[in-house]
């Protein structure tokens, strides 16, 4: 069974600061990652997608791989009291039927002004 | 585009009762999803569809039924309802298998049975 662990927080971080977010997955052989993020009340938007090791860079969010260690990071500089929501780690999985996606139960972020 | 949209936004449901949530995009995706969230939770797959007329269940497709008889349209049936199916309910579509197609989501069914 897979699983996607991330630390459910709160993180509180004042504005302009990093934060760090970390999420652990179960299966060796995943190959796709996301980062979605969650405002309140609201639905899911993507934020990063990361399918190699490393770092990629979006403006402020950089995502992080480490396929041998298991863990996906986002990091987000500059925070900004807007970046205030859940943060949702998702790796995609594949079966016979098509491909979908398996969530962390999220990272709720506090920035602070 | 209107994108991914739900109905209806918020139901309350007595156990047993049964009902179907309506989800319907535009944006010609072979891919749809049903996802549950329950409070300070992830989402849990519930059932995708690859295309019209096939369907798979997902994480957590006790309870429920779904259909695809058309691109657009993908309801999610309720059949017996539960306390535990109290939550909300995401509809989602892709457009394709590949990793980099995004999956866009819609406002959320926010279902109580009580």
């Amino acid at each position: 069974q897979k699983e996607v662990e991330q630390n459910s927080g709160p993180l509180s971080v004042p504005e302009g600061a990093i934060a760090s977010l970390n999420c652990t997955y179960s299966d060796r052989g995943s190959q796709s990652f996301f980062w979605y993020r969650q405002y309140s009340g609201k639905s899911p938007e993507l934020i990063m997608s990361i399918y190699s090791n490393g770092d990629k860079e979006d403006g402020r969010f950089t995502a992080q791989l480490n396929k041998a260690s298991q863990y996906v990071s986002l990091l987000i500089r500059d925070s900004q009291p807007s970046d205030s929501a859940t943060y949702l780690c998702a790796e995609e999985f594949q079966d016979q039927a098509g491909t979908a996606l398996i969530f962390g139960k999220g990272t709720t972020l506090s920035v602070s002004s | 585009n209107a994108g991914v949209t739900q109905t209806p936004k918020f139901r309350i449901l007595k156990i047993g009762q049964s009902m179907t949530l309506q989800c319907t995009q535009d944006m010609n995706h072979n891919y749809m999803y049903w996802y549950r969230q329950d409070p300070g939770m992830g989402l849990k797959l519930i059932y995708y569809s690859v295309g019209a007329g096939i369907t798979d269940k997902g994480e957590v497709p006790n309870g429920y039924n779904v259909s695809r008889s058309t691109t657009e349209d993908f309801p999610l049936r309720l059949e017996l309802a539960a306390p535990s199916q109290t939550s909300v309910y995401f509809c989602a579509s892709s457009a394709g298998a590949h990793s980099y197609n995004e999956q866009f989501f819609g406002p959320g069914t926010r279902l109580t049975v009580l």
